[in-house]
């Protein structure tokens, strides 16, 4: 089973600062098959990135992910008030397993 | 519009079944594959089970294997999750997703989300 740590657990940063989040794998993710979620309280995820670059339908051009290997970052351009939430990988090289999560909150 | 809608959550004794359902509309439901992702109570994400679109293939998460059971039938455009012997740890909000691409295996990225059903095992 390949298993996700994302870090940091929290982040705190102001509106129009940018985010940078990390998830590792503990062995590679064959294909640079690794997606990114945003899930706000009480909402189902939301499909943000997927094949660790691509935006999905409807996403914003401040969302961009990248990375391969063990080794992925989601960058937030600049804060908007909405992107305040909590943010998860997933990887699906392998079965399929999600990370712990990176809260990302108004500091 | 594309959506899935989850039913069937409750409380429920340990020891105890429930079968949550999940039914689709919007889109060719045997086109695509789909999971159950469940969410402890302030925890995060976890992938439950999943099947292709044809139902012809299942994988579990090792937490569940041999007590959950996944299904679907696609005459009925619904998925549906066995869940036999329940644990206390399996109290969460289940949700079903669909994958993103038209697929003939498991593992992919998920789309569409239901809004998610609670079960609550507990005496």
């Amino acid at each position: 089973e390949i298993v996700l740590t994302q870090s940091p657990g929290t982040l705190s940063l102001s509106p129009g600062e940018r985010a940078t989040l990390s998830c590792r794998a503990s062995q590679s993710v064959s294909s640079s098959y690794l997606a990114w979620y945003q899930q706000k309280p009480g909402q189902a995820p939301r499909l943000l990135i997927y094949g660790a670059a691509s935006r999905a339908t409807g996403i914003p051009d401040r969302f961009s992910g990248s990375g391969s290997g063990t080794d992925f970052t989601l960058t937030i351009s600049r804060l908007e008030p909405e992107d305040f939430a909590v943010y998860y990988c997933q990887q699906y090289g392998s079965s399929l397993t999600f990370g712990g999560g990176t809260k990302v909150q108004i500091k | 519009e594309v959506q899935l809608l989850e039913s069937g959550g409750g409380l429920v004794q340990p020891g105890g079944s429930l079968r949550l359902s999940c039914a689709a509309s919007g889109f060719t439901f045997n086109n695509y594959a789909m999971i159950w992702v469940r969410q402890a109570p302030g925890k995060g994400l976890e992938w439950v089970s999943a099947i292709t679109g044809s139902g012809d293939s299942t994988d579990y998460a090792d937490s569940v294997k041999g007590r959950f059971s996944i299904a679907r039938d696609n005459s009925k455009n619904t998925l549906y999750l066995q869940m036999d012997s329940l644990r206390a740890e399996d109290t969460a909000v289940y949700y079903c997703a669909r994958s993103r691409r038209m697929t003939t295996v498991t593992t992919d990225s998920f789309d569409i989300w239901g809004q998610g059903t609670m079960v609550t095992v507990s005496s």
